[in-house]
């Protein structure tokens, strides 16, 4: 996972609670992404980037916010958490298809 | 909709066997594939790919091979090790569907010494 780094690792929220997930990237890349996994469902695209100031919406965008200010940074809102966005978030950068992933954020909204 | 999906959830072979995994997609679109490892804690580490333009690829000890008449592609892991047991996802996506992945459910590998 290395040039990928998320923070918080671990995140514990109350449901209406507002936090930001952190992802920088130092590979350059243009595209970054995030992603949810949950058992039985897999690795659901949340928010995509293709550049700085442009981003679009992935499969299960509701609930949450991004914006891309910087090559380097593509930070993950969640404005009013909710128990149903209890997972964890991996932060994605890469070069077309091939991805990199981090290492991952757990978090649960109680 | 357009899915990903894997005939089987679990496998667990002795150390030093061959490993198959499979994978079945329904996008008929889909022109590029990626198998992904995941190990417990960590996030997806790519593996190895392929275009839809081949129908076999070799990495060290991995080989991936697409069918696209039956829609399937396959990872071989060669002479497995413990090392190797993690959960294994196939994901594909489209030419102009670009950084839009779509993921299998994965494969739980065990490696028994």
């Amino acid at each position: 996972n290395a040039g990928v780094t998320q923070t918080p690792k671990f995140q514990v929220l109350k449901t209406g609670q507002s936090m930001t997930l952190q992802c920088a990237q130092d590979m350059n890349h243009e595209y970054m992404s995030w992603y949810r996994q949950d058992p039985g469902m897999g690795l659901r695209l949340i928010h995509y980037s293709v550049g700085a100031g442009i981003t679009d919406q992935g499969e299960v965008p509701n609930g949450y916010n991004v914006s891309r200010s910087t090559t380097e940074d593509f930070p993950l809102r969640l404005l009013s958490a909710a128990p149903s966005q209890t997972s964890v978030y991996f932060c994605v950068t890469g070069d077309k298809e091939k991805l990199f992933f981090g290492s991952g954020t757990q978090l649960s909204v109680l | 909709g357009e899915s990903v999906g894997l005939h089987l959830p679990t496998l667990s072979v002795q150390e030093g066997d061959n490993s198959i995994i499979n994978c079945a997609y329904s996008n008929s679109a889909s022109d590029y594939f990626i198998w992904y490892k995941q190990e417990s804690g960590k996030g997806p580490q790519f593996i190895i790919d392929i275009r839809s333009n081949m129908d076999k690829r070799q990495g060290q000890r991995v080989t991936v091979l697409l069918n696209k008449t039956v829609k399937h592609l396959s990872l071989q892991i060669a002479a497995t090790q413990p090392g190797d047991s993690a959960v294994y996802f196939c994901a594909e996506t489209g030419g102009t569907s670009y950084g839009k992945l779509t993921f299998g459910q994965g494969t739980i590998l065990t490696v028994h010494p």
